[in-house]
């Protein structure tokens, strides 16, 4: 079974930085592109971000581009999101996905999600 | 980039009735069409993928169609079970959500 547990969420000042990990089992983590979505409380799902099953390439969405940076270690079966001069719009929950083997592809499966509050 | 529209926001449904759910791309979407169900204090579930094809584990109710632009989620039966929020979701480049459609008790 798919399993997915983020961790790193907490209370960061606006222009702070945080790290999001999100640890995988279950399936092999090597060979899917993975995925960061987020979602404000009370609000819709935001795509944040995809990278390769290798690392290599990661993609973002306009709102965090040049601020977040995706990566994982597939030694570990893991995947990160550093966040960079955060702002009060980047609070909520954050949830990895599971994507496929290419970019173009559904997220069948997700994390429980963790919340990051920005406040000062 | 494909702005994705579903409406109505909130329906209104009382259980054992059909709730059809609608979903809208700017652009053709091809088959790149997702659905996906979540409750409160959860994270999404995926429901359909591919427009039509169900996720693994989820009941013969949930049934998705259409093509292109337009798309629909219908859900044949509601059981208590099923009152929650569903998003649909492009994945023709990156994925794009549409707002959510609440389904709620009548």
């Amino acid at each position: 079974e798919v399993h997915l547990v983020e961790s790193g969420g907490v209370v960061a000042q606006p222009g702070g930085s945080l790290r999001l990990s999100c640890a995988a089992s279950g399936f092999n983590f090597h060979d899917y592109v993975m995925h960061w979505v987020r979602q404000a409380p009370g609000e819709g799902l935001e795509w944040v971000s995809l990278i390769s099953s290798d690392g290599a390439s990661a993609y973002y969405a306009d709102s965090v581009k040049g601020r977040f940076t995706s990566s994982r270690d597939n030694s570990r079966d893991s995947l990160y999101l550093q966040m960079n001069n955060v702002r009060a719009e980047d609070s909520g929950f954050y949830y990895c996905a599971k994507g496929g083997y290419t970019y173009v592809r559904h997220l069948d499966a997700w994390g429980q999600g963790t919340l990051v509050t920005v406040s000062s | 980039e494909i702005v994705m529209t579903q409406s109505p926001a909130i329906l209104s449904v009382s259980p054992g009735e059909r709730a059809t759910l609608s979903c809208r791309a700017s652009q053709n979407a091809n088959r790149n069409l997702a659905w996906y169900q979540q409750k409160p204090g959860q994270a999404p579930r995926l429901l359909i993928y591919d427009v039509s094809t169900r996720a693994t584990g989820v009941p013969a109710r949930f049934s998705g169609s259409g093509s292109g632009t337009d798309f629909t989620l219908t859900i044949s039966s509601l059981q208590s079970e099923d009152f929650a929020v569903y998003f649909c979701q492009h994945y023709n480049n990156w994925p794009k959500f549409g707002q959510g459609t609440k389904v709620e008790i009548k």
